[in-house]
């Protein structure tokens, strides 16, 4: 069991560039959960898959994000026309459905010059 | 709106002592409740959960209580050991909600030896 893993880990980038992260889930997990944090902050819901639909968007996914989980297993989360309040430790997490408990991945800091 | 809070921004425990993290929430449909670990540059850790049904959990040196009628629980660390110096964040869920996971700040646990 290789746990959560997101690529890349840290990203730097120009405001106005768009930015993809991916997250690969512990296999067999249905459920995919994706996070930001800000410093002194805990992390915050942005949306969840279970498979390949997409069920819960929160209001803090504006229209310049969107999350693909094409085949109900790995996920990608993108940003485009980033700006510098996008700058934030973004989490993956996956679950089972029938337990409630969410595995997370060690995050991609996000920084927008 | 702060469903749930962590309202000791920081702790100071010495090495062999108990550590004492506590944790309230407001929203009464919260049944499933989480203690996550985190180290710096990484991802939360999951620790130990409680459901709403039980008003005790206890896995090795960890503990949880759950008070519902206080909307109140908190973790029990003993003994308390350098390696656990790291923020902890309470998490909460309700299998209404596609259990999202809600957040507190956290609070900052430095166990000195």
């Amino acid at each position: 069991d290789t746990g959560v893993s997101q690529n890349p880990r840290h990203k730097i980038t120009k405001r106005g560039q768009n930015v993809t992260f991916r997250c690969d889930p512990i296999s067999e997990h249905n459920r995919l959960y994706w996070y930001r944090q800000t410093l002194g902050q805990g992390p915050e819901f942005l949306t969840y898959f279970q498979n390949e639909a997409q069920l819960e968007k929160s209001r803090l996914l504006s229209d310049r994000f969107s999350a693909e989980r094409p085949k109900g297993s790995f996920s990608t989360l993108e940003i485009q026309r980033t700006e510098q309040g996008d700058s934030a430790m973004y989490l993956c997490a996956s679950s089972l459905v029938v337990t409630d408990t969410q595995y997370f991945g060690p995050g991609t800091r996000l920084t927008v010059l | 709106d702060q469903q749930v809070k962590q309202n000791s921004p920081s702790l100071s425990v010495q090495e062999g002592r108990i550590s004492i993290l506590n944790c309230d929430y407001t929203n009464s449909m919260f049944d499933y409740f989480l203690w996550y670990k985190k180290y710096p540059a990484e991802g939360p850790t999951f620790l130990i959960s409680i459901s709403s049904i039980k008003d005790k959990n206890e896995d090795g040196r960890f503990t949880v209580f759950l008070n519902k009628s206080a909307k109140h629980l908190s973790l029990h660390i003993v003994p308390s050991q350098p390696g656990d110096s790291a923020v902890y964040f309470c998490a909460a869920s309700a299998g209404l909600y596609g259990n999202k996971l809600v957040f507190g700040a956290g609070t900052i646990l430095r166990v000195k030896s």
